[in-house]
């Protein structure tokens, strides 16, 4: 398996905060990168996707990626308490194979 | 659009048995179709990579006899565990791309099969 980490958690913050998520990926090959949420007992749900070094911006969502550093994040602005689930970061290596991280746990306090 | 099924969402069987698991895609054709295994608490680890008329590609230690994978057409996987036993009791997500997917395309999830074997 490819490796992708992710900073355990649990991560809390208060409601109207800015969560920080990060992810580090092994492979240089990596092409795209995407960040989902999870609700407990449920699959995966899409939030943004990125493949381009900078940022990108999505409503109250900005991932960050750095090809040089291996590194993608999301920041959650504005958070809120709907926003609580665990983050996984998955990364896609040579177009066709995605491989995901150990997943954040997130609760947003109010 | 993109829409993908799971079947059964949740099954119970009895150890020794086997247990099939279907994956369809509604409204698109899914040349390449992803299986993966998600335990309590756990991120999903991709157990197999299955492309339409191929067989499956497994990862590094999941036994492709016990978890067989057939992609035999562009709208059905199946997953069947064989000799389902308590340490199989998991939580089996399918996935797909199709042919319109580029290799930036994120994956469509099927919701999932949590699957007990008592």
């Amino acid at each position: 398996q490819k490796e992708v980490e992710q900073n355990s958690g649990p991560l809390s913050v208060p409601e109207g905060a800015i969560a920080s998520l990060n992810c580090t990926y092994s492979d240089r090959g990596s092409q795209s990168f995407f960040w989902y949420r999870q609700y407990s007992g449920k699959s995966p749900e899409l939030i943004m996707f990125i493949y381009s070094n900078g940022d990108k911006e999505d409503g109250r969502f900005t991932a960050q990626l750095n090809k040089a550093s291996q590194y993608v994040s999301l920041l959650i602005r504005d958070s809120q308490p709907s926003d609580s689930a665990t983050y996984l970061c998955a990364v896609n290596f040579y177009g066709n194979q995605f491989y995901f991280g150990t997943g954040t746990s997130l609760t947003v306090i109010p | 659009g993109a829409v993908v099924s799971q079947h059964p969402s949740r099954v119970i069987c009895k150890s020794g048995t086997s247990v099939k698991i279907e994956c369809r895609s509604l409204d698109f054709q899914a040349t390449t179709m992803f299986w993966y295994r998600q335990f309590p608490k756990q991120s999903l680890m991709l157990m197999a990579t299955s492309n339409e008329g191929s067989k499956a590609t497994y990862e590094q230690g999941v036994e492709k006899d016990k978890f067989l994978i057939n992609h035999a057409s562009l709208t059905l996987s199946t997953l069947t565990v064989t000799s389902a036993h308590p340490e199989d009791s998991s939580f089996y997500i399918c996935s797909a791309r199709g042919r319109r997917d580029s290799y930036n395309s994120p994956l469509h999830f099927g919701n999932g099969t949590r699957l007990t074997v008592t």
